[in-house]
């Protein structure tokens, strides 16, 4: 079966460094994306991996290790507004492609 | 806001009724995605098309069924819906139907609460 798991919850304080983890066990592995998604709102993109290693973007840094089915997602310089749920979401190739998510990791950042 | 649109944006309704779930994908994307969120759970996909055709299948009731139309546009029927159907339903759509970048892009949602 696909399985993805990231932590419940975690809280930090504003801004300190955050790193999100996120394990799968997938077949038909075809790229792994993070989401953040606000409380009743749509999730947004924030980062996609495909390839071993680490990719940063402004405040954002993803890593993914294929062979170990491990992601993290590094959130730096916390702000209030990164208080919200982080989707890990990893896209397969198995009878067409399908993006499964993880149940996602609510972050509360305090002051 | 992502240019992905989604109506209506609350739905009630009874059990054992039928609804139709409306989405405008971004101008140019081809494929367009349906996710269910319960209430604490994660997104579950539940289908995709590109360019009017059907693509690929998550965990969607036979009561369930899509279909994208010439204009792109998409409908999500929900029928015989039952107390567990209440969820939020979003509508996301990309350009490609799959591979490299191909990040979706998510309408704002339609909650559903069947009653």
């Amino acid at each position: 079966g696909q399985n993805i798991d990231q932590p419940t919850e975690m809280t930090a304080t504003e801004g300190a460094i955050v790193q999100i983890n996120c394990t799968y066990q997938t077949s038909g592995f075809n790229g792994l994306f993070w989401y953040q998604q606000h409380a009743g709102e749509a999730p947004t993109f924030l980062s996609y991996n495909v390839l071993d290693g680490l990719e940063e973007k402004g405040r954002f840094s993803s890593f993914l290790s294929r062979s170990k089915g491990y992601s993290y997602l590094l959130l730096k310089e916390l702000q209030m507004k990164d208080s919200a749920s982080y989707l890990c979401a990893v896209r397969v190739h198995t009878g067409g492609f399908k993006t499964i998510f993880g149940a996602g990791t609510r972050l509360f950042v305090k002051a | 806001d992502s240019g992905v649109t989604q109506t209506p944006k609350h739905l009630i309704t009874a059990t054992g009724q039928r609804v139709t779930l409306r989405c405008s994908p971004r101008s140019g994307d081809l494929s367009v995605y349906w996710y269910q969120q319960s209430l604490d759970q994660g997104l579950q996909f539940l289908i995709q098309y590109y360019n009017g055709e059907e693509r690929a299948k998550g965990n969607i009731l036979e009561r369930f069924s899509a279909q994208q139309f010439p204009d792109l546009h998409s409908e999500l029927n929900l029928s015989s819906l039952e107390l567990g159907d209440s969820a939020l339903y979003f509508c996301a759509s990309s350009q490609l139907l799959a591979g490299g970048y191909n990040e979706q892009f998510f309408g704002p949602g339609t909650r559903l609460t069947v009653l």
